[in-house]
């Protein structure tokens, strides 16, 4: 168990519809980072948050948007859903910060597993 | 360009062979790197992490080896297991004084036949 909740773990729906995936980090990291993975693809790099901000971005679509929460948990929003946005999302957290050197390692939720239809 | 290449994309192996996966690495300034194990539909667990002075690290059946001046890196699996079948995927971290920057390799699929 790394301690990275992702709720809910499956979801179905429709085109055109929204949905929200949440993400609660290990207890302590104030980094969050959002990963799409397609089936049989790599882990594409979607945004990352650092204690309520965002702190870098990477492949998102204008579609889709996230947040972090004083609690330090996150969100990502999928909106307009295509047939092509199924695949798996996975949160991870991290120890991370200025005061911190960075380790690398990131502990990845069991993610959430979105099918369009 | 930082980037992380791996090869082979995909291994099949009998059970109780070894097998060796290798990461290679043009990330800028290099910080350490990572491999994790990915089993089917699970979130990517970390094997072992390298250092820029590290030469070889051990995690019971996994070594993993680097290479910083020709930035390459190896993972080399021993008397492999039928749970060894996972995706394997090797991450470099970029040197940062802030939250540090990843780039993620497209992973070595393992399969190990019975």
């Amino acid at each position: 168990d790394s301690g990275v909740t992702q709720t809910p773990k499956h979801l179905i729906t429709a085109t055109g519809q929204r949905v929200t995936l949440r993400c609660s980090p290990r207890s302590g990291d104030l980094s969050v980072y959002w990963y799409q993975q397609s089936l049989d693809q790599g882990l594409q790099f979607l945004i990352q948050y650092y204690n309520g901000e965002e702190r870098a971005k990477g492949n998102i679509l204008e579609r889709f948007s996230a947040q972090q929460f004083p609690d330090l948990h996150s969100e990502l929003n999928l909106s307009s859903l295509e047939l092509g946005d199924s695949a798996l999302y996975f949160c991870a957290s991290s120890v991370a910060g200025p005061d911190r050197v960075f380790t690398g390692e990131l502990f990845f939720g069991e993610g959430s597993r979105l099918t369009v239809l | 360009k930082n980037q992380v290449e791996q090869s082979p994309q995909s291994l099949i192996i009998l059970e109780g062979k070894n097998c060796t996966l290798q990461c290679n690495y043009t990330v800028s300034p290099f910080s350490n790197l990572r491999w994790y194990k990915q089993d089917t539909g699970r979130g990517p667990v970390s094997l072992t992490i390298m250092t820029f002075s590290e030469n070889t690290k051990s995690n019971g059946r996994y070594t993993a080896t680097l290479d910083a001046d020709t930035k390459q890196s190896s993972l080399h699996i021993t008397a492999s297991q039928l749970s060894d079948s996972a995706s394997y995927i090797c991450v470099v971290s970029f040197r940062s004084s802030n939250t540090g920057k990843l780039i993620f390799g497209q992973g070595t699929t393992l399969q190990v036949k019975p």
